[in-house]
């Protein structure tokens, strides 16, 4: 059961336009949102992050809405630049069960994204 | 700041044979730790997580194990290692956030 999707696999635009990734969930349980960056045989980069109270959060050229009763959130990236060409996964937190810190994340698939200059 | 180690980078194992990963995380206290897999071509798989010493969550049925000996340290582990056991594997850290290691690329011949 795949509870994060990332419905587009690739994704391809042109440098300084707007790069736009969509990400869908089912789990109604989940509270927080991230974003994260991936460049091959690297380990994910956190991008930005975003809670189940707010709708949007912006940080420099990253934006992120959040559309809960849709159970969908995206990621805005404007201007698009050549080094934002990676794998974008989207991921999905509830509190561990016995921790009082720190949450299991949930993964989409990841979009690759290829800004051409 | 924190840190967070993982080696080795790459290894090169023949079917059968044993494994240990580790990742060591400095500059935290009882962080939670997570092991991913991330196969060719997919996303990243939970395998493992762990909010303390000694205690171990198992996500997926599989060929692998974890161990976390202290409170720093966490262990992927495997007696008989399969074919599909290859992929990239990934340690991770949070307080909320999670952030990786660079991960060990596995390739089981």
């Amino acid at each position: 059961d795949q509870q994060v999707k990332q419905n587009s696999p690739s994704l391809s635009v042109q440098e300084g336009r707007i790069s736009i990734l969509n990400c869908d969930y089912t789990n109604s349980m989940f509270d927080y949102f991230l974003w994260y960056k991936k460049y091959p045989a690297e380990g994910p980069t956190f991008l930005i992050s975003i809670s189940s109270i707010k709708d949007k959060n912006e940080d420099g050229r990253f934006t992120v809405f959040l559309n809960k009763s849709a159970k969908h959130l995206s990621l805005h990236i404007v201007p698009s630049q050549p080094g934002d060409s990676a794998v974008y996964f989207c991921a999905a937190s509830e509190m561990t069960p016995g921790s009082t810190s720190g949450s299991r994340l949930t993964f989409g698939e990841g979009t690759q994204l290829t800004v051409n200059p | 700041s924190q840190t967070i180690h993982q080696w080795p980078a790459t290894l090169v194992q023949p079917v059968g044979s044993p494994l240990s990963l580790e990742c060591t995380v400095e500059g935290t206290s009882n962080p939670n730790l997570y092991w991913y897999r991330q196969a060719a071509g997919r996303g990243l798989q939970l395998l493992f997580y762990s909010v303390g010493i000694g205690q171990i969550s198992s996500e997926v049925p599989q060929n692998l194990s974890a161990s976390r000996p202290q409170d720093r340290q966490f262990i992927l582990s495997s007696k008989k290692l399969l074919l599909s056991d290859s992929g990239f594997y990934l340690c991770a850290w949070s307080l909320h956030e999670q952030f990786f290691g660079p991960g060990t690329r596995l390739t089981v011949l």
